[in-house]
């Protein structure tokens, strides 16, 4: 069974900073990686996903994750936060063999701090 | 163009009370899925379906019932609400279970089961 960890309930980070959220995943055979992210009072909205090809994908917003597959990470960074990020972050894992749907990590809670 | 559009935004029902929550999607996309989001939990699937007329259970579906009679509209069912059901519903579409074809989220439905 495919599943995914979000190790930290809530980062803090000043704006201007780098900002990394994590994400380890469990899959059998190669991931497809999903990052989502929901603002107050709203539903998810897609950032970014690795399906194949280059281990850094770019997505909205200035967000990049790099796919790992020794560490079995999918780690959300960007260079420079700023407080309109602060927001829920989800990782997300689904695995191409099977026919379910994507399942998702429990959230973390990212806050940036002018 | 709406994408999905979930009703109501918020509900109070008392325990034992039935009621649907509607959610409708424009996008002639086949997949629907509903899931339920419960604070420090994340998402988790209640049912989905590929199709009109075929539905299939998630993670967690005692308590729920769906139809799909149309495309556009994916109704979730709550027979005899309990306070266990409080959570935050939220309803997604995609064109697939291909996840690289990306989910649409609606705004969800706050319930409270008192």
């Amino acid at each position: 069974a495919q599943s995914v960890a979000q190790p930290e309930d809530q980062v803090n980070v000043a704006e201007g900073n780098p900002l990394t959220v994590k994400c380890t995943y469990s899959v059998s055979g190669n991931p497809y990686l999903f990052w989502y992210v929901q603002y107050p009072n709203r539903g998810l909205q897609f950032l970014l996903k690795y399906i194949t090809g280059d281990n850094l994908v770019k997505g909205s917003y200035g967000f990049e994750a790099e796919f790992n597959k020794s560490q079995t990470s999918f780690h959300l960074k960007k260079p420079s936060a700023l407080v309109s990020d602060s927001a829920l972050y989800f990782c997300a894992v689904r695995d191409p063999l099977g026919n379910t749907p994507l399942v998702f990590g429990k959230g973390t809670r990212l806050s940036v701090i002018a | 163009n709406a994408g999905v559009t979930q009703t109501p935004k918020f509900r109070i029902l008392k325990i034992g009370q039935s009621m649907t929550l509607q959610c409708t999607q424009d996008m002639n996309h086949n997949y629907m899925y509903w899931y339920r989001q419960d604070p420090g939990m994340g998402l988790k699937l209640i049912y989905y379906s590929v199709g009109a007329g075929i539905t299939d259970k998630g993670e967690v579906p005692n308590g729920y019932n769906v139809s799909r009679s149309t495309t556009e509209d994916f109704p979730l069912r709550l027979e005899l609400a309990a306070p266990s059901q409080t959570s935050v519903y939220f309803c997604a579409s995609s064109y697939g279970l291909r996840s690289d074809y990306g989910y649409t989220f609606g705004s969800g439905t706050r319930l409270t089961v008192v």
